[in-house]
Formats: structure tokens, sequence, C-alpha cells
């Protein structure tokens, strides 16, 4: 079973929609949930992370936490074409003790915004 | 905005021969990470590194791998004798104090693309 699993898109929104991406994890110990977004040739670039249940806003991106479903979620709003790029979820799973931060990656979601 | 360098940003090299991948960390990061990307592959895991030893390492990360923290700025990564498959992007990361404001975070350098001919 693959530890972080993303739908691989690509996903189409026209511009000033809403983006919705998803991610779930295999592992119910995983403490810490990132998204990342990678331009085509570039690095992930860290736009928000979450810890806890519930809800994260910063300006137009919210992150959603359910650990029971063991699913996280990204919402862009106001979509724009610059926001057109691979998003990736990574979780930090512990795996039989103190982790040091090793991050577990999907394999990421392809966004396209339309103008 | 202080950031995570890498140098070279491409590197060429024949089969068989050694690379050392080099990387500034954010300077009051105290967690250093290597991971790779392969062309249209998920970004993995190879190494962490904290308190000037190997903290965690991946399957991938065999005996032709080794890091190093040769002064108090640099991470280096040397693959010994590199084969086609290592082609991919190399990034580096770092990470704060764990208690510290975004002390979870890891920030990626841009990357060395290392091509094996």
């Amino acid at each position: 079973q693959k530890e972080v699993e993303q739908n691989s898109g690509p996903l189409s929104v026209p511009e000033g929609a809403i983006a919705s991406l998803n991610c779930t994890y295999s592992d119910r110990v995983s403490q810490s949930f990132f998204w990342y977004r990678q331009y085509s040739g570039k690095s992930p670039e860290l736009i928000m992370s979450i810890y806890s249940n519930g809800d994260k806003e910063d300006g137009r991106f919210t992150a959603q936490l359910n650990k029971a479903s063991q699913y996280v979620s990204l919402l862009i709003r106001d979509s724009q074409p610059s926001d057109s790029a691979t998003y990736l979820c990574a979780v930090k799973i512990n795996i039989g003790g103190t982790s040091y931060g090793k991050l577990t990656f999907g394999q990421g979601t392809i966004l396209t915004v339309h103008p | 905005e202080p950031e995570v360098t890498q140098t070279p940003s491409h590197q060429v090299t024949q089969m068989g021969q050694e690379v050392i991948l080099r990387c500034v960390p954010i300077s009051n990061h105290l967690y250093f990470y290597w991971y790779r990307q392969i062309l249209g592959q998920k970004v993995e895991f190879l190494v962490s590194f904290y308190n000037n030893e190997i903290s965690e390492k991946s399957e991938i990360f065999d005996d032709q791998f080794s890091v190093e923290r040769p002064d108090g700025s640099n991470f280096t990564l040397k693959i010994r004798s590199t084969k086609l498959e290592d082609s991919a992007m190399y990034f580096c990361a770092s990470k704060g104090r764990l208690r510290s404001a975004g002390g979870r975070e890891q920030f990626f350098g841009p990357g060395t693309r290392l091509t094996v001919l």
C-alpha cells in the first residue's frame, strides 16, 4: 500500500475558481503534513503546513486535515494562471520511534488554471 | 529571506566517476536532508543528518553514497561510483530547531541536476 497517495490529475480549473487537491496517507501515527508547490524543473516550495485536525488558512490557501480519515486537502481560492504547477503532499511519518523529519511525498497533482 | 543554496546547478559525469554535490543550508538550521527526484517520478528521501551524524537513511542510500558537513556551512552528498540510474535532480533541504517557529518545516534548495552518461 502506498504511503501517501494523490490523484495525479491533471486538474483543470478556470481562473477565479476554487481548486481542491486531495491526499490520503496510510500511517495513523503521521504527525505533520505539508503542501509543496513545484513548478516544472524547479524545487518544491513550501506553501502550507498543518499539524492538527481542522482547517488552516493562509491567504488564498486553506489546508484541511482529518486524522481519523487519514486525509489532508488543499483548497486554492480565486485560482490564478500562476498557480498552475504540481502540488506535492508530504507527510512526516513516525515509524518505530523518533523521526528526524523524513518526509514521504505523494506523486503530486498537476493543476492547470486556464484564463 | 534566508534560503538554501546548491552547487552546481547541473553536473554531467561519466558512469563510474565520483561526484560531490554541495549545499549551503539556512544558517541557523540544525537538520539537513538530501532528496532526489528522477524525472517524472516522486520526490524520494535519501538521508537526514543531525548533530554531525546520519540520523536516518533510505534503502537508496547505499555504500556508494556518503554525506559530510566539512565546515560550519556546507553540507555535501558524494556518490562514489555513479551509475546511469543515479541521473536525477538532487535536492538539499534544511530545518530549524524543533521548538522554534516553523521548526517542523523543511525548506528546499534549487537542486542539482545530475546526468550520468
